[in-house]
């Protein structure tokens, strides 16, 4: 298999633009996490998704974020307008079903607002 | 609230030491404990975890202890190598799908 897939894995935008990351979790997996990576707040889970239906996005930081999941397959973040505090690393990570532990991260999407 | 503290922040060892790094949670209704290495341009990824009804788990040089009553819980690295120079991050689940990740510790290992 080949692993959680995420692109693009940089994305530099200016102030304003909409940006799109997306995820393609581990075929036959069903729950789907998104998260942030900065150097001031470590790892923070934005969104969780389980059969393809968002389940908790109380991290998401606010209504310029929104995240879809359209199918089993396939889901995206998106940002939109976009802003210099938003530049951070953006992980997707899956699990094959809650209760199996085991969360596989993608490589990330390193975004830069400027 | 739910909080996972990690230490230290960096950590340089000789090749062949040892290195410990330590976490604690506050949420005692956590009941499962990963350790991720993130190297550089990479994700996260697994490399050892334990539950809160193990004290302690083994997988070769790596280890991780667990102690429930003080919340406390530890990776150790015996005979380090300088691939296993990276970024490790403690977590903890305190329910079914939610992981508080701690900060994370650079762990330098020199030759």
């Amino acid at each position: 298999d080949a692993g959680v897939i995420q692109s693009p894995r940089h994305e530099v935008t200016e102030m304003g633009q909409e940006v799109t990351l997306r995820c393609k979790p581990i075929s036959g997996h069903n729950s789907l996490f998104w998260y942030r990576q900065t150097m001031m707040r470590g790892l923070e889970l934005l969104i969780y998704f389980n059969n393809n239906v968002p389940i908790d996005d109380s991290g998401m930081p606010e209504d310029r974020f929104s995240a879809k999941m359209p199918n089993a397959s396939f889901s995206t973040l998106k940002i939109q307008p976009s802003e210099p505090r938003d530049s951070a690393v953006y992980f997707c990570a899956s699990i094959l079903t809650i209760g199996t532990d085991t969360q596989y991260f993608g490589p990330g999407t390193r975004l830069t607002v400027l | 609230g739910e909080n996972v503290e990690q230490h230290p922040s960096t950590l340089s060892v000789q090749e062949g030491d040892s290195a410990v790094i330590k976490c604690t949670y506050s949420d005692s209704a956590s009941n499962y404990f990963p350790w991720y290495k993130q190297e550089l341009g990479k994700g996260p990824q697994l490399i050892i975890d334990i539950r809160s009804n193990v004290g302690e788990k083994k997988d070769q040089r790596i280890a991780v202890t667990l102690n429930k009553t003080a919340k406390h819980f530890s990776l150790h690295i015996t005979e380090t190598q300088p691939e296993d120079s990276a970024v490790y991050f403690c977590a903890a689940r305190p329910g079914t799908y939610k992981y508080i990740f701690g900060t994370g510790t650079r762990l330098k290992v020199l030759a």
